[in-house]
């Protein structure tokens, strides 16, 4: 079946550069889109970054200076780095599969808390 | 980027009752996908391209709208239905609904 399975540090602290990995599995990183979506506690959702199936990658313009996502599709994972943190970047980071931009993200994991404190 | 509205933000409402939640765009788009999400939980699939349920998803549930007005509708409420809902437009860049929060009498 369908599994996506967040990872990453838990705390970092600020300007520093966090690092997550999303790993897959039940289906293929050339066929499917994977993004990064972000939720600050008690807030909504926020759509960071996307990787297509072709290696096209997309991200919100809001943080695109801070953004990179990549992928390993031997090792079925993708991968964001985002720079610069600051406290506001305190939240719960999911990643989601779709199949492209037009649909909708059909798959979640099940998020990483990440705390942004000295 | 296209902001989404949802109202109201929270709704306390009864088992057996009618719900209807609103997105407004504030541009005009094609269509608009819901997701259900429980406390502690990651968001679930509910309603894709404005009016299609996602799989497991009971058929109380309906999608409607065009243009920059969207809806989900309950009928007949029951407890399981408690939890917030967001909306989410498909032009880029991906933006998503504040949520709205159905909470149980």
């Amino acid at each position: 079946q369908v599994q996506l399975k967040e990872s990453g540090p838990g705390l970092v602290q600020p300007s520093r550069t966090l690092s997550l990995t999303c790993t897959v599995s039940g289906f293929s990183l050339t066929s499917y889109g994977v993004n990064w979506v972000r939720q600050p506690p008690g807030k909504g959702l926020e759509w960071i970054a996307a990787i297509w199936s072709a290696g096209i990658t997309d991200y919100n313009s809001t943080l695109k200076s801070r953004l990179s996502i990549s992928r390993d599709t031997s090792r079925s994972q993708v991968l964001l780095k985002m720079s610069s943190l600051q406290t506001e970047d305190t939240a719960m980071y999911f990643c989601a599969r779709s199949v492209s931009g037009y649909d909708h993200f059909d798959h979640w994991g099940q998020g990483v808390t990440v705390t942004v404190s000295s | 980027e296209i902001v989404l509205t949802q109202s109201p933000t929270t709704m306390t409402t009864s088992p057996g009752e009618k719900v209807t939640i609103t997105c407004r765009a504030s541009t005009s788009v094609n269509n608009m996908h819901w997701y259900q999400q429980k406390a502690g939980a990651s968001p679930k699939p509910w309603i894709y391209e404005t009016s299609k349920l996602a799989s497991g998803v009971p058929d109380r549930f309906s999608g409607s709208g065009s243009g920059t007005s969207y809806s989900l509708t309950i009928n007949n409420m029951e407890a399981e239905d408690a939890a917030t809902y967001y909306c989410q437009q498909w032009n880029f860049p991906w933006t998503f609904g504040g949520g709205t929060k159905l909470e149980l009498k």
